[in-house]
């Protein structure tokens, strides 16, 4: 089955500072990648996807980026604010979506 | 609009108890549904999906079950608990053959004690 690797475990930023997390896949067949935000007691959110057939996608300060040929994706934040600190998950999925081990982003004032 | 119920929130059962947790999806047919683990401080472990009424994949070799009696119901059981069974377990659907967003539903936080 897919097996997603994430790094790192724990990220601290300076407010306004970019954070980037990065996740490998190993499953050929995944097409479908999507960011988590969970938040300390809460349900993960997603925050951003990405199919196999596209490169890139931005939406505001959050853009992710996908290389399939090398089969790893990041997440990479912009201007980061305090609100951002959180856990961030990757997954990887082909109608059995797979997450990676998280990252805790940590933005500091 | 669709709307994703787990329950309970919260559960101490002591060892070798059954445990019976219950998910239900509304305002959606034939969702792809997910079991997932959350120990403290880690990651989503899939537990168990399942793209049909009947239809369950196992990821993880446990003392966990899970069973689909209905299109949109999905049970997580065990028969006799272990310690090693705590964490905080999460429902999710997503619509099938079609890759999508996944939802959660609020969890439930397992105690085994």
């Amino acid at each position: 089955g897919e097996n997603v690797e994430q790094h790192p475990s724990t990220l601290s930023v300076q407010e306004g500072d970019s954070a980037v997390i990065k996740c490998t896949y190993s499953d050929s067949a995944s097409n479908y990648f999507p960011w988590y935000k969970q938040e300390l007691g809460k349900r993960p959110q997603l925050i951003i996807d990405i199919r196999s057939n596209v490169g890139e996608k931005k939406d505001q300060r959050i853009a992710v980026t996908l290389n399939k040929t090398a089969k790893h994706f990041s997440l990479h934040i912009t201007e980061t604010q305090p609100e951002d600190s959180a856990v961030y998950f990757c997954a990887a999925s082909d109608n059995d979506m797979r997450f990676g081990a998280g990252t805790r982003l940590t933005v500091k004032p | 609009s669709q709307t994703i119920h787990q329950w309970p929130a919260t559960l101490v059962q002591p060892v070798g108890s059954p445990l019976s947790l219950e998910c239900t999806v509304e305002g959606t047919s034939n969702p792809n549904l997910y079991w997932y683990r959350q120990a403290a401080g880690r990651g989503l472990q899939l537990l168990f999906y399942s793209v049909g009424i009947g239809q369950i994949s196992s990821e993880v070799p446990q003392n966990l079950s899970a069973s689909r009696p209905q299109d949109r119901q999905f049970i997580l059981s065990s028969k006799k608990l272990l310690l090693s069974d705590s964490g905080f377990y999460l429902c999710a659907w997503n619509l099938g053959q079609v890759n999508t967003e996944a939802f959660f539903g609020q969890g439930t936080r397992l105690t085994v004690v």
